[in-house]
């Protein structure tokens, strides 16, 4: 079955970068989404079609593709990014998928 | 106010049938697609189900095939997920999303899960 990779976890400190990794093979043909879930929420929405920021998500929230790896880059990093990320794609039988989860801690 | 509110968890036992709901509010169900997606304890995200907006097509996840029917009712503006012989390992937290589309040449992408509920806990143990 088709399989999406991320780190387990990310640390940094407020006002840094977090990069955040999410690696498939098909990417280059599926788009990608990224969602944050934090702890008895609903999960948001923060990326869709790779690079697309719903509105209301801060600009902080960024992100690329670079073929069978996608990164979610949120720049000047506050506590209240503190969560679990997770990325979402389709694989070529167009079945949804989700990485493990990347745990975002600030220091 | 645009949310999903789901219900109908609980503690069910092995082998046992529980059907959940989300109900919509502020936007209407069958101008999009909607999701079923769970987390078990200690677990990921996992991807159950979804249902077309026009309501042809379910897909479902291999582990849940055969045993849960994701369905609606466009009157009720709300999704459901009926399942059956339930098992220890579907013991998670259910969330149900909506899925805006795009159509492209005759063919639906379903692009996202922009919106998501609370979620309903379904505990199956003896």
């Amino acid at each position: 079955s088709y399989e999406l990779t991320q780190p387990p976890s990310v640390s940094v400190s407020p006002g840094q970068t977090a990069r955040i990794s999410c690696s498939g093979d098909a990417l280059p043909k599926q788009s990608a989404c990224w969602y944050q879930l934090k702890p008895g929420q609903a999960p948001i929405l923060v990326i869709y079609k790779d690079t697309e920021r719903p509105s209301g998500i801060p600009a902080r929230f960024s992100a690329s593709n670079s073929g069978t790896t996608v990164t979610l880059t949120i720049s000047g990093v506050q506590a209240e990014d503190e969560a679990d990320y997770y990325c979402q794609s389709t694989d070529s039988s167009g079945t949804w998928v989700f990485g493990g989860g990347t745990k975002l801690t600030v220091l | 106010q645009v949310q999903l509110v789901e219900s109908g968890g609980g503690v069910v036992q092995p082998g046992r049938s529980l059907r959940l709901s989300c109900a919509a509010s502020g936007f209407t169900l069958s101008n999009y697609g909607m999701h079923w997606v769970r987390q078990a304890p200690g677990k990921g995200l996992e991807w159950v189900a979804v249902i077309w907006y026009d309501g042809r097509n379910q897909y479902y996840a291999d582990p849940v095939k055969g045993r849960f029917t994701i369905s609606r009712d466009t009157s009720k503006n709300t999704l459901y997920l009926q399942m059956n012989s339930l098992r220890a390992e579907d013991t998670a937290v259910f969330y149900c999303a909506r899925a805006p589309y795009v159509a492209v040449a005759g063919h639906y992408y379903y692009y996202a899960m922009d919106l998501w509920g609370q979620g309903t806990t379904v505990t199956v143990s003896s």
